[in-house]
């Protein structure tokens, strides 16, 4: 399955400012997947990323909170804009592999943990 | 690391027992189930998958339990260890590629 790599693995935020998020895949894949994992919570997708469209948001997540880019087919990022304590939470890129059940299955990068004061 | 369920609910099992772990699933047409195994400071790990035309599969120690009737899931883990030790997440597959995750559980292996 593919090798995700993210970062910053952490960091902690001023309130007001923004963080990008990087994500580096090491194969070419068509969809990209970022998912939020607030304190103690259980994983919240917040939007889908092809490469040469717009990202495809969920309900609760807006664009101009959380602008995307995916400049092409191993890599996107993920931008948190002025940020609150509430968006203390860590941030997970997936893309499809497969399951044994023929499943199309994420892989999950390791997550950027991001702690905003 | 830090842990990522410091509110979900724990089951704490002794190592060689075997582990229960369960899940209520929401959406009626979902094709797939899936397990997730997430350890500190790691993203969520592939388990184990079961199409919704099943109600069982079993892997390396593992089995996955499909009950549509009443939107059960559950994953047994035999002789669990303390490499077990995690916190587990079912997810299932009512949009194509995008995952529904249920609200995971703190696994707990005592030595």
């Amino acid at each position: 399955s593919a090798v995700i790599s993210q970062k910053p693995s952490r960091d902690i935020c001023q309130r007001g400012t923004s963080l990008t998020i990087q994500c580096q895949v090491d194969s070419q894949v068509t969809m990209m997947f970022w998912y939020r994992q607030q304190p103690g919570q259980s994983l919240t997708l917040i939007a889908t990323a092809n490469q040469g469209s717009e990202a495809t948001y969920e309900s609760g997540f807006v664009i101009d909170k959380f602008p995307i880019s995916r400049p092409n087919l191993t890599f996107s990022t993920l931008t948190v804009s002025n940020m609150s304590p509430e968006d203390s939470s860590i941030y997970l890129c997936s893309v499809v592999g497969t399951g044994g059940s023929g499943a199309n299955v994420l892989t999950f990068g390791a997550g950027s943990r991001l702690t905003v004061l | 690391g830090e842990s990522v369920g410091l509110h979900l609910p724990t089951l704490s099992v002794q190592e060689g027992d075997n582990s229960i772990i369960n899940c209520a699933y929401s959406n009626s047409a979902s094709d797939y189930f899936i397990w997730y195994k997430q350890e500190s400071g790691k993203g969520p790990q592939f388990i184990i998958d079961i199409r919704s035309n099943m109600d069982k599969r079993q892997g390396q120690r593992v089995t996955v339990l499909l009950n549509k009737t009443v939107k059960h899931l559950s994953l047994q883990i035999a002789a669990t260890q303390p490499g077990d030790s995690a916190v587990y997440f079912c997810a299932e597959t009512p949009y194509g590629n995008k995952l529904v995750f249920g609200a995971g559980t703190i696994l707990r292996v005592k030595s």
